[in-house]
């Protein structure tokens, strides 16, 4: 079965400081999401990830397939980045029709 | 622009109710997913379905059935509501390794 670890499990930042979660994982996968999702609110997809790097504004993923981690960078955060950031994996599977394996969850709070 | 919507954002119900919450995709996909989420145990798969008719059971299902009659409507039904159901529930489509997520439906049993 595959176990996905985050860490930390709550951050609590000033603004404007680079921020770094981790995620790790136990066995193969074909792919890998990040998820964002604010107090109250609904789960948004911020980056889906197979290798390499990826980056959308102040947000950058990066994935090891070798090691089995991917981590999530804030650039210059903000307090409206405070949101619970998700990470989850999805296994090598021939149908592809299996759920996702889900983190826990990151807590983050970016204070002014 | 992709599009995963749910029939309510918050809802209430009364112990031993039957409950549908419905979730409809606009993308033509063929896999679509239901989970819950609760504090301290992260999101977890109730059902799946990969075509019409079609369905799965996941990690939890028990207390739960699904409906898919159509290929962009994903139905989750709660047969009698219980108050240990009280969840946010979330409903996804996906699309080779892409996955959408719904808003999402915060439900209350009393």
């Amino acid at each position: 079965k595959n176990e996905v670890e985050q860490s930390p499990q709550n951050l609590t930042a000033q603004e404007g400081e680079f921020i770094t979660i981790n995620c790790s994982y136990s066995v193969g996968i074909s792919a890998l999401h990040w998820l964002q999702q604010h107090p109250g609110g609904g789960i948004v997809s911020l980056f889906m990830l197979s290798s390499g790097k990826k980056k959308h504004g102040r947000l950058i993923a990066t994935i090891n397939i070798q090691e089995k981690h991917s981590s999530l960078h804030i650039t210059a955060s903000h307090p409206r980045d405070s949101a619970v950031y998700i990470c989850a994996v999805l296994m090598y599977s021939g149908g592809g029709a299996d759920g996702l394996t889900f983190g826990k969850g990151t807590h983050l709070i970016i204070q002014p | 622009d992709v599009k995963v919507t749910q029939s309510s954002r918050y809802l209430v119900k009364r112990t031993g109710e039957k409950v549908f919450l419905e979730c409809v995709q606009d993308m033509d996909h063929e896999n679509m997913f239901w989970y819950r989420q609760d504090p301290g145990l992260g999101l977890r798969l109730i059902y799946f379905s990969y075509d019409v008719k079609m369905k799965e059971k996941g990690d939890i299902p028990e207390g739960y059935s699904v409906s898919r009659e159509k290929k962009e409507r994903f139905s989750l039904i709660l047969e009698s509501a219980s108050t240990n159901q009280t969840s946010m529930y979330l409903c996804a489509s996906r699309l080779v390794n892409e996955q959408f997520f719904g808003p999402g439906t915060r439900l209350t049993v009393l």
